[in-house]
């Protein structure tokens, strides 16, 4: 069964303090992987897609990579700024289907 | 530039009621997604359009929900009769997916429809 999994479900961090977020997954011939963010009250916002494994994408204080098995979401020196919910969401080939994993709420203390 | 537009951001019915949901997507995406957002459940895709056609409906719960596509520029997602289960955030996506491209892309949601159910 296709299945996508983050954990940590909840991560406090001091402001500065670096650390990564994961989300593993089981499907057949995965076809993309997509990190969103989320704020409260609001629709997720896009950030990144990784197709295959070994690719990464940088944008400002994040960086995810992606393997055969899970993907990694890098935060380098966080900001309060980056306080909120990380999905990750992938597409099985097998199926074609979208699969959203629970997400990590990110909290960074200044 | 509009982005995604939901209405109504809020709606509070009563069990038995007829609930319709819409959406407007950023103009120029062919591709329109449902969502529904619960604390157990996540975020889950209930239906997307292709070009207003519709895809893949898997993700309906029930025959009680249904999506309509009339045009590029509008969806509604109904719940007749409604339940106090269907409470829950209702998110609206769009994109362009290329001809030929695979089936999801960068999608760009809307800010949800908070639907509670007494």
């Amino acid at each position: 069964e296709d299945q996508v999994t983050q954990s940590p479900e909840a991560l406090r961090l001091q402001e500065g303090e670096s650390s990564s977020l994961n989300c593993s997954y089981t499907v057949s011939g995965l076809r993309g992987l997509f990190w969103y963010r989320q704020d409260p009250g609001k629709g997720p916002e896009f950030l990144f897609t990784l197709y295959s494994a070994g690719e990464e994408k940088e944008k400002e204080r994040l960086k995810a990579t992606l393997t055969k098995k899970e993907s990694f979401l890098h935060i380098t020196a966080p900001k309060p700024e980056d306080s909120a919910t990380y999905l990750c969401a992938v597409v099985s080939g097998n199926t074609g289907k979208l699969i959203f994993g629970q997400g990590t709420t990110l909290q960074v203390k200044p | 530039d509009a982005g995604v537009i939901q209405s109504p951001r809020h709606e509070v019915t009563e069990m038995g009621q007829e609930v319709t949901l819409r959406c407007k997507p950023i103009s120029g995406h062919n591709s329109l997604f449902w969502y529904r957002q619960t604390m157990m459940r996540g975020l889950e895709l209930l239906i997307y359009f292709n070009n207003n056609v519709p895809i893949d409906d898997s993700g309906m719960p029930e025959d009680r929900f249904s999506a309509k596509m009339p045009n590029a520029s509008f969806s509604t997602l109904k719940i007749q009769p409604s339940e106090p289960r269907d409470s829950a955030v209702y998110f609206c996506a769009s994109s362009f997916l290329p001809s030929g491209s695979s089936s999801y892309n960068e999608q760009f949601f809307g800010p949800g429809t908070r639907l509670t159910v007494l």
